[in-house]
């Protein structure tokens, strides 16, 4: 049974540069999530998807922050323009709707550093 | 609005001691659900418990226990006889019943568990 993955792991860009991400969750989940987490905080949520419709997204998801979902299965975050504040550890997570169980497994997160 | 509070930023016990942290939420819902969450080293969150917030029961998993009580809005957790492989920093979160379904959490833990 293989979790949530997430790649890369570690991201270094420069300032101004696009980055993606990528996110598999458990492959019968049908709920996916992303999640921002800085030093010494807890994670912050972004925006979620069911199936392969965006369902929510904060305000903390600029309009330099776009997420994907495109087959309902692996999704795509992708931060353009990237700036110094966008450093982070960017987390996925998925669950499983249902009526008894819809706790939300982390995957291990992508950590970016903006230079 | 919702708000998880955890208090207690950094806690440090010498191996086999007993442990609580502490977790103060604020919601106007009746209907919410309650988690708490490890995040080792490595950094991937792990799911311990959820709490639905019309189960009062406390519940024991192991050394591990946690006393919800709705009068205080308090989800607090326990490690008896804790180990150093408890280390780890320590998320309680909050999230709404119905469409909204992301988790909020308070700022973490970090419990460091000496030899």
């Amino acid at each position: 049974d293989t979790g949530v993955s997430q790649d890369p792991r570690h991201k270094i860009t420069k300032r101004g540069q696009n980055v993606t991400f990528r996110c598999d969750p458990i492959s019968e989940h049908n709920r996916l999530y992303w999640y921002r987490q800085t030093l010494g905080q807890g994670p912050e949520f972004l925006t979620y998807f069911q199936n392969e419709a965006q369902l929510e997204k904060s305000r903390l998801l600029s309009d330099r922050f776009s997420a994907e979902r495109p087959k309902g299965s692996f999704s795509t975050l992708e931060i353009q323009r990237t700036e110094q504040g966008d450093s982070a550890m960017y987390l996925c997570a998925s669950s499983l709707v249902s009526s008894t169980r819809n706790e939300q497994f982390f995957g291990p997160g992508t950590r970016l550093t903006v230079l | 609005a919702q708000k998880v509070t955890q208090a207690q930023t950094e806690i440090s016990v010498v191996e086999k001691e007993d442990v609580t942290l502490d977790c103060v939420y604020e919601t106007r819902d009746t209907t919410y659900y309650l988690f708490w969450y490890k995040q080792p080293p490595s950094g991937e969150l792990v799911f311990l418990i959820r709490r639905n917030s019309f189960d009062e029961q406390n519940e024991i998993s192991g050394r591990y226990s946690w006393n919800f009580q709705k009068s205080t809005s308090s989800f607090n957790f326990t490690i008896t006889a804790s180990q150093v492989v408890d280390s780890a920093v320590y998320f309680c979160a909050l999230r709404r019943a119905g469409s909204a379904r992301q988790l909020t959490f308070g700022s973490g833990t970090q419990l460091t568990v000496l030899p």
